[in-house]
């Protein structure tokens, strides 16, 4: 059961325009949501995070935006440039379980220069 | 400060062999995590240790794989008798594991190739 579904499994943007990746979760149970950037050959990093008691989180260029009624979150990020080519996945886990990570499968983005 | 190491980087193995691979986790974080990052299963959770609680194992695809946790820091992961399908990345990450400190910090992972 894929709990956490992730679009668009990729994405090119223009150098300096925004890209916004989506992800809806189906337990309402969750109560973190971070999204990560992944290199090749690299481990996941955390970019930024948000918990369901805020609408909206804004980090420099990230900023995550979160619908809890739609049980929707997505990553936007304002004047991308070709250093953010990477994978980005979201996760959603549950504090009192552990805090366990289900993880989207993905976003390719490319940033053309 | 030092962040999550893994070690090695990249193991081939044969089917039928036994490995281990090690995580060394971000000093002062008492909870570990183990993942498995593989192109048809996505990354997954396999394993959870928060401090000297018994692990959170509800993640481990068979009982061919195991873990252990020495002393509150270091961690091994072993896989018994290797399959192909074993061949993934496998991403270990450490937290505080304080409420309100859930930020999980990931290692570079240990390619695993099972020949």
């Amino acid at each position: 059961q894929q709990q956490v579904k992730q679009s668009p499994q990729s994405l090119i943007v223009q150098k300096g325009g925004i890209s916004i990746i989506n992800c809806a979760y189906e337990n309402t149970a969750f109560d973190y949501f971070p999204w990560y950037q992944q290199f090749p050959g690299k481990g996941p990093a955390l970019l930024i995070a948000i918990r369901p008691d805020v609408s909206e989180k804004k980090e420099g260029r990230f900023t995550i935006s979160f619908n809890k009624s739609a049980k929707q979150f997505s990553l936007h990020i304002m004047d991308s440039q070709p250093g953010d080519s990477a994978t980005y996945f979201c996760a959603a886990s549950i504090e009192s379980y552990g805090n366990k990570l289900v993880f989207g499968a993905g976003t390719i983005l490319r940033v053309k220069s | 400060g030092a962040g999550v190491s893994q070690s090695p980087s990249n193991k081939v193995t044969e089917k039928g062999k036994d490995v281990e691979l090690r995580c060394d986790p971000i000093s002062g974080h008492t909870a570990l995590y183990w993942y498995r990052q593989s192109l048809g299963q996505g990354l997954e959770f396999l394993i959870y240790f928060q401090g000297n609680s018994a692990p959170d194992k509800s993640g481990l695809p068979s009982d061919r794989f195991s873990a252990e946790r020495t002393g509150g820091s270091v961690s091994t992961l072993t896989i018994q008798r290797t399959q192909q399908e074993d061949s993934a990345v496998y991403l270990c990450a450490s937290s505080l594991g304080l409420s309100g400190a859930y930020e999980q910090y990931f290692g570079p992972g240990t390619r695993l190739t099972v020949t």
